[in-house]
C-alpha cells in the first residue's frame, strides 16, 4: 500500500465550482505540504502544516484553503475554482527532524473549465 | 531573492553515455541542497541532501556533487530507466521549515 495517498487522481470542474483534494498518509509523519506543478514553473508551495494545530501559508495560498483533520489527513479546497487553478496537485509529508526529506503522493490532475 | 536554475531543461543520452546536470542556486545562507527525481505522472522522489561544498553524495549511477554555487549530478553509464526528470531544491528561510524552492527539472531521455 502506498504511504502517501491522494483523491481523487483526476478532477474535472467548472469555473466557480467548490472543490475539495484530499491527502492521507500511513508513514506517521507530522509534517504534510500541498504543491502545485505547472509546465515551466515547477512545484511550488500552497500551504504547509507542522501539525494538526500548526498550519501555514506557503508562496500561493490565495484561492486556496486546508484542513488538517488528524496528523494523517490533509486538504486542500479551492472555494471557487478558476481556470488558472488547472494544474498538478501533490501533498507531500516529512519527519519533523528531515523537513526537507519529502514523500510525495501520486498528484491530483486538475481540470478547470 | 532566493531561486534555483536547472539546466539543460531536456538532454537525450544514448544508454552508457555518461553526462551531468547542473543546478544553480542563489540563496542568501545554504542550508542544504536536494536532489528528487519524479517518473512521468508520479510524485517526485528523494534522492539525495548535500549540506557543504565538496560533499558528494553516490548511488547506484548517480553522483551529486556541490560547490559554493551549484551542484552537479553526474550520471554514469546510463540505462534507460534513468529516465525521468530530476529536480533539484533549497530551503527558503530558516532550514528548519520543509519549505523547499524547487528547479524546473531537467528531464533526462535515454535511449537504449
Amino acid at each position: 500500500d502506498a504511504d502517501v495517498t491522494q483523491t481523487p487522481r483526476n478532477r474535472i470542474t467548472k469555473t466557480g465550482k467548490r472543490i475539495m483534494l484530499e491527502c492521507s498518509q500511513t508513514k506517521g509523519h507530522d509534517r504534510m505540504y500541498w504543491y502545485r506543478q505547472d509546465p515551466g514553473l515547477g512545484l511550488r508551495l500552497i500551504y504547509y502544516s507542522f501539525d494538526v494545530k500548526d498550519i501555514n501559508k506557503g508562496e500561493i495560498s490565495d484561492g486556496y484553503s486546508v484542513s488538517r483533520q488528524a496528523q494523517a489527513k490533509f486538504s486542500l479546497s479551492l472555494e471557487s475554482a478558476i481556470p488558472n487553478q488547472t494544474a498538478l496537485y501533490f501533498c507531500a509529508t516529512s519527519e519533523r527532524t528531515r523537513p526537507n526529506e519529502q514523500f510525495f503522493g501520486p498528484g491530483t490532475r486538475l481540470t478547470v473549465l | 531573492e532566493d531561486q534555483v536554475t536547472q539546466s539543460p531543461e531536456a538532454l537525450r543520452l544514448q544508454e552508457g553515455e555518461s553526462s551531468s546536470l547542473n543546478c544553480s542556486y542563489t540563496v542568501s545562507g545554504l542550508r542544504g541542497l536536494f536532489w528528487y527525481r519524479q517518473d512521468p505522472g508520479k510524485g517526485p522522489e528523494f534522492l539525495f541532501t548535500l549540506y557543504s561544498a565538496g560533499e558528494e553524495k553516490e548511488k547506484e549511477r548517480l553522483k551529486a556533487t556541490l560547490t559554493k554555487k551549484e551542484s552537479f549530478l553526474h550520471i554514469t553509464a546510463p540505462k534507460p530507466e534513468d529516465s525521468a526528470t530530476y529536480l533539484c531544491a533549497v530551503p527558503h528561510g530558516s532550514s528548519n521549515t520543509g519549505k523547499l524552492i524547487f528547479g524546473q527539472g531537467t528531464t533526462l531521455q535515454v535511449k537504449p
